[in-house]
C-alpha cells in the first residue's frame, strides 16, 4: 500500500536556527514527490516537485532533496514568516492510475523571533 | 502563477440542507480537478477525481450520492454536499491540473470550511 509518513509532527525553531523536515514514502513506482506549504485555513501552496533520487531543488531558504525512500526539506536560517504546515505528497505510477496525490499528515513548523 | 479560486471560503448550514462549493481555474483550462477533505490536524484525503465532461471517480468509502460532483466546463467544477450532517463538517479543498504546464503541477484552491449545525 502506498504510504507517506512525515516527521516530526511539530517543530519549534528559533529564528536563524536551521533544521530539516523528513518525508518517508513507500510507493509502487514514484512519479513525483511534492512539497507544499499550508497556512491555517488556506489551501496548500506549491513549493517543489522532485522526480528522481539525487535531485535537489531550492527556493529562498528552502531546499528539497530526494532519495529512493525519503525526502528532506531543509530550512536554512528560518524566519517567523516561514511558520506553517509543510505537506509532502507522492504521486504513484502504477499504470493507468490518475494523477492523484497521497499526502502525509504534515509538519507544523513554528519559528520564534 | 496559476490561480484556482474556490468559493465560498466558509459556510454554516443546518443539518439536512445541501451546500454547493465551486472551484474555478482562473487562467488555465483544467481537464482534471480533485476534491479533498481535511479534518483538523489530519492529512488531505482525496475524495474524488473530477474529469471534464464525464462522471467523477470516487475514492473508496466516499458516497457518490452524497457528494455530487459536476465538471461541466474546463474551468469549473462543483462539489455539492447533499443533506449535510454534522459529521460532514470539514475543510474541503479543490485542486486543478494545468495541462499547459505539465502533469506535475497541481494548484489548490483556498479551501472551504463547512460547519453543519
Amino acid at each position: 500500500e502506498d504510504q507517506v509518513t512525515q516527521s516530526p509532527e511539530a517543530l519549534r525553531l528559533q529564528e536563524g536556527e536551521s533544521s530539516s523536515l523528513n518525508c518517508s514514502y513507500t510507493v509502487s513506482g514514484l512519479r513525483g514527490l511534492f512539497w507544499y506549504r499550508q497556512d491555517p485555513g488556506k489551501g496548500p501552496e506549491f513549493l517543489f516537485t522532485l522526480y528522481s533520487a539525487g535531485e535537489e531543488k531550492e527556493k529562498e531558504r528552502l531546499k528539497a532533496t530526494l532519495t529512493k525512500k525519503e525526502s528532506f526539506l531543509h530550512i536554512t536560517a528560518p524566519k517567523p514568516e516561514d511558520s506553517a504546515t509543510y505537506l509532502c505528497a507522492v504521486q504513484a505510477g502504477n499504470g493507468g492510475a490518475t494523477n492523484k496525490l497521497i499526502f502525509g499528515t504534515g509538519t507544523l513548523l513554528a519559528v520564534q523571533p | 502563477g496559476a490561480v484556482v479560486s474556490q468559493h465560498p471560503s466558509w459556510v454554516i448550514c443546518k443539518s439536512g440542507t445541501s451546500v454547493k462549493i465551486e472551484c474555478r481555474s482562473l487562467d488555465f483550462q483544467a481537464t482534471t480537478m480533485f476534491w479533498y477533505r481535511q479534518f483538523p490536524k489530519q492529512s488531505l484525503m482525496l475524495m474524488a477525481t473530477s474529469n471534464e465532461g464525464s462522471k467523477a471517480t470516487y475514492e473508496q468509502g466516499v458516497e457518490k450520492d452524497k457528494f455530487l460532483i459536476n465538471h461541466a466546463s474546463l474551468t469549473l467544477s462543483t462539489l455539492t454536499v447533499t443533506s449535510a450532517h454534522p459529521e460532514d463538517s470539514s475543510f474541503y479543498i479543490c485542486s486543478a491540473r494545468d495541462r499547459g504546464r505539465g502533469r506535475e503541477k497541481l494548484f489548490f484552491g483556498s479551501g472551504t470550511q463547512l460547519s453543519v449545525l
